[in-house]
């Protein structure tokens, strides 16, 4: 059982490049998310699935796109990377999607040059 | 807005120095406080999670504390291995499993 798991650890990006953050889990959660965690800001969500084939956005959404098209995996994708977008990226997960607690993965550092 | 305020930023221990931190909130209709502990270049990790005022629970040095304003992580006789970043973040009863975090406070435990 490895819980959460997000790919790559760092990456460096150019601006105007696209990626994917990888995110998968093993444990048949529902519900999966990811926020950003900038210095000053605490932790904000930037988009949600509460299952496969449903994802919504969350509080920062903008400039990025996600996709659920398996219960396991939840990708990040950054469409044309801004220097705004450098931050540490987590992945999280929970069984059902009210009240539950949430299980965060190792995070992603991302730098946008 | 739910607004999670989390204080003092920093807190500089001696071993065995007991203190406590502070989560204050505003949440239409708390669902569950949450505390996490977080180690530098890790993801959070849970500790506990709180769902009504004067709810109390306890995992080793550490107790967290509920009223309908604030919640408290009480850190007694910390060690060296307590130092890290301890969130707080709150869930609204309307808003799914989303999570408000506050900025967090850094604990250094010096032995």
């Amino acid at each position: 059982n490895a819980g959460v798991t997000q790919t790559p650890k760092f990456q460096v990006l150019k601006t105007g490049q696209s990626m994917t953050l990888q995110c998968a889990q093993d444990m048949n959660h529902e519900y999966m998310s990811w926020y950003r965690q900038d210095p000053g800001m605490g932790l904000r969500l930037i988009h949600y699935s509460v299952g496969a084939g449903i994802t919504d956005q969350g509080e920062v959404p903008n400039g990025y796109n996600v996709s659920r098209s398996t219960t396991e995996d939840f990708p990040l994708r950054l469409l044309s990377a801004a220097p705004s977008q450098t931050s540490v990226y987590f992945c999280a997960s929970s069984y059902g999607a009210n009240g539950n607690t949430i299980y965060f993965g190792e995070g992603s550092w991302l730098t946008v040059v | 807005e739910d607004q999670v305020t989390q204080s003092p930023e920093a807190l500089r221990l001696q071993e065995g120095e007991s203190s406590s931190l502070n989560c204050s909130y505003t949440v239409s209709g708390l669902r569950g406080l949450f505390w996490y502990r977080q180690d530098p270049g890790k993801g959070p990790e849970f500790l506990f999670t709180l769902y009504s005022a004067g709810e109390e629970k306890e995992k080793e040095r550490l107790k967290a504390t509920l009223t309908k304003k604030e919640s408290f992580l009480h850190i007694t006789a910390p060690k060296p291995e307590d130092s890290a970043t301890y969130l707080c973040a709150v869930q609204a009863q309307a808003a799914g499993n989303k999570l408000t975090f506050g900025g967090g406070t850094r604990v250094l435990v010096k032995p």
